[in-house]
């Protein structure tokens, strides 16, 4: 039974660009949340989608998006990325929007993000 | 505003020795408390969850309590192994929808 997988596990982009990063949520899971985890920090929720839809959404600006498909899976998009956009971008996945008392949240081992 | 402060930011004990983690959380209204561990490099993995009504949980070496009416968490591990050298994260969510506040973390490290 696959646990939370990502891709690609390491990334380096420059300024400006833009991102595309993959996320499958464990299997039986249907909802995925996404967070930026910077270096000695604890993680920071981005958003949260649950059936193809955006649920919940952290303090983090457009330029941040995301997407579900049909499967589950999820895309967390960023454009023009920033220096301060270099972290571990971790993907967690649950059953049910609100992950619910008794069935933590599974994280990936999430993609390191590094802008020149 | 909704915070969780852990306590302290490092610690550094020898293997076998016990130690104590801290949580203070300003999280309203509370859902529910969750410790994880973080390997480096690793995403983190859930140790325990602990609703309104639970004080004390344990998982092997590890125990959590929770004072939800002074608002403090704190994780115990017990006869401490090497491998317990990792970043231990509070989390509580708050609400009807569960929003989730993650604290910084703090790094535990475990000399031989």
């Amino acid at each position: 039974d696959a646990g939370v997988t990502q891709s690609p596990t390491h990334l380096i982009k420059t300024r400006g660009q833009q991102v595309t990063l993959r996320c499958s949520p464990k299997s039986g899971h249907d909802t995925v949340s996404w967070y930026q985890q910077a270096l000695g920090q604890g993680p920071q929720f981005i958003f949260q989608y649950y059936e193809e839809e955006e649920r919940q959404r952290g303090n983090f600006p457009d330029r941040f998006s995301g997407h579900q498909f049909p499967n589950y899976s999820s895309e967390l998009n960023v454009n023009a990325l920033l220096l301060g956009d270099s972290a571990l971008y971790l993907c967690a996945s649950s059953r049910g929007p609100a992950g619910g008392v008794y069935q933590p949240q599974h994280f990936g081992d999430g993609t390191r993000l590094s802008i020149l | 505003k909704n915070q969780v402060e852990q306590s302290p930011q490092s610690l550094i004990i020898l293997e076998g020795k016990n130690c104590t983690l801290q949580c203070n959380y300003t999280v309203s209204p509370f859902s529910n408390l969750r410790w994880y561990k973080q390997d480096t490099g690793r995403g983190p993995v859930s140790l325990t969850i602990m609703t309104f009504s639970e004080n004390t949980k344990s998982n092997g070496r590890y125990t959590a309590t929770l004072d939800a009416d002074t608002k403090q968490s704190s994780l115990h591990i017990t006869a401490s192994q090497l491998s317990d050298s990792a970043s231990y994260i509070c989390v509580v969510s708050a609400g009807r929808d569960d929003k989730i506040i993650f604290g910084k973390g703090t790094r535990l490290h475990i000399l031989p």
